[in-house]
């Protein structure tokens, strides 16, 4: 098994700009998550999903971020309009589902993201 | 709330040394805990939780529910240790995790 995968592993872009950062979580894993992490705050949940459907967004930091799962086996977070400041490591992780006790997250490499 | 706190960022030991990375946290029921650490440039990966009960690469970490700590330690430092390490914790219900804000650890040689 390859793991989470992302993709780009980095984005470098203009403020202004469309980013669109991509994962495919590990086959079977029925939930999903996006973190950012940065020098000050650490490792941010953004949005998590289960089973395609988000669960819990309130991390979202505004109207600027969107994410989608539109099948099992892929999920995109976007921001529209970038920003400085979003500039950050963004990471992808999944988890099998409840029932066998809580099951820990495998994470994929990142997605370093610059906005200049 | 839930809440996991690493109070220290940054912590530097010379190898040899014992080490200790602090981890709290608030919650009411009964949480799982999880050390995941982060080397240079890699992707976060899981050292240990506490319901396995294990020594990896020779960290422990003991729940101590009457302190709400669950501190990672480590009695001799070696140059590979120097990482992020993330403390987390999971709820009964519900896959979502809750990070601290890590601490970096540096072993001078």
């Amino acid at each position: 098994d390859a793991g989470v995968i992302q993709s780009p592993r980095h984005e470098v872009t203009e403020m202004g700009q469309e980013v669109t950062l991509r994962c495919k979580p590990i086959s079977g894993h029925d939930y999903l998550f996006w973190y950012r992490q940065t020098m000050m705050r650490g490792l941010e949940l953004l949005i998590y999903f289960n089973n395609n459907v988000p669960i819990d967004d309130s991390g979202m930091p505004e109207d600027r971020f969107s994410a989608k799962m539109p099948n099992a086996s892929f999920s995109t977070l976007k921001i529209q309009p970038s920003e400085p400041r979003d500039s950050a490591v963004y990471f992808c992780a999944s988890s099998p589902s409840l029932g066998q006790a809580r099951r820990p997250q495998h994470f994929g490499d990142g997605t370093r993201l610059s906005i200049l | 709330a839930q809440r996991v706190t690493q109070p220290e960022k940054l912590l530097s030991v010379f190898k040899g040394a014992p080490v200790e990375l602090k981890c709290n946290y608030s919650y009411s029921g009964s949480p799982e805990l999880f050390w995941y650490v982060q080397y240079s440039r890699q992707r976060l990966q899981l050292l240990l939780r506490h319901i396995s009960r294990e020594s990896i690469k020779g960290f422990t970490a003991d729940l101590n529910k009457g302190e709400t700590s669950f501190h990672l330690k480590k009695p001799f430092a070696q140059e590979e240790d120097s990482a992020m390490y993330y403390c987390a914790l999971s709820r009964p219900t519900g896959n979502q995790f809750y990070f601290g804000t890590g601490t970096s650890l540096t072993v001078i040689p």
